[in-house]
């Protein structure tokens, strides 16, 4: 089973700042099937990014998907007041009817 | 636009059962799988199984074999998550999302999630 880590835990920063997220997978996630939701509290997950750098349907393009192999990047350019949120990346395909998500970053005004 | 309109929270005795439901209104059903996933207070997301409502079969988080039943139900377009032997360690919101297949596979990410289904299980 591909073991999702993602880095740092918690990111403190203002609004207009830009956001770094990192995914790292403990083996090698095949044809970039990794995805990215943001979860906002009390709310289902949104899908944000999916195939590591296409964006879903609706989704600002602030918001960008970087990264092959094991390492993957979620990158928001600049922070919106509505960002501050959860985020969590999603590894499928490895094989079928398996997915592993990440612990979660969550993305704090500092 | 579909939406996925799930059951209202339920509070179980443990040892007991909870069947939680998941419709899908405003679209095709049929296109589509739907996992579930829950997430415990303050926890992340964990996959626990899925269904291909056209085909009828369900996939299984190894976790959770033997003691979750996945079933849905095309003419009304409802899939269900039934949960066995609950313990507290069950107590979580349980979401249902959409997510693809291929062949009798599911694949790929999940685009649309429902709001959610808190189950407490306490005594």
């Amino acid at each position: 089973e591909i073991v999702l880590t993602q880095s740092p835990g918690t990111l403190s920063l203002s609004p207009g700042e830009r956001a770094t997220l990192s995914c790292r997978a403990s083996q090698s996630v095949s044809s970039s099937y990794l995805a990215w939701y943001q979860q906002k509290p009390g709310q289902a997950p949104r899908l944000l990014i999916y195939g590591a750098s296409s964006r879903a349907t609706g989704i600002p393009d602030r918001f960008s998907g970087s990264g092959s192999g094991t390492d993957f990047t979620l990158t928001i350019s600049r922070l919106e007041p509505e960002d501050f949120a959860v985020y969590y990346c999603q590894q499928y395909g490895s094989s079928p009817n398996t997915w592993t998500f990440g612990q979660g970053t969550k993305v704090e005004i500092k | 636009q579909v939406q996925l309109v799930q059951s209202g929270a339920e509070v179980k005795k443990p040892g007991s059962s909870v069947k939680v439901s998941c419709k899908a209104s405003g679209g095709t059903f049929s296109s589509y799988a739907i996992s579930w996933v829950r997430q415990a207070p303050g926890q992340g997301l964990e996959w626990m199984g899925g269904i291909i409502p056209i085909f009828g079969t369900a996939n299984y988080a190894q976790k959770f074999q033997g003691r979750v039943t996945i079933t849905a139900d095309e003419s009304t377009s409802t899939a269900y998550m039934e949960l066995s032997s609950l313990r507290s360690e069950d107590t979580a919101v349980y979401y249902c999302a959409r997510g693809g297949y291929s062949g009798y596979d599911l694949v790929g990410y999940f685009d649309l999630w429902g709001r959610g289904t808190l189950v407490t299980v306490s005594s």
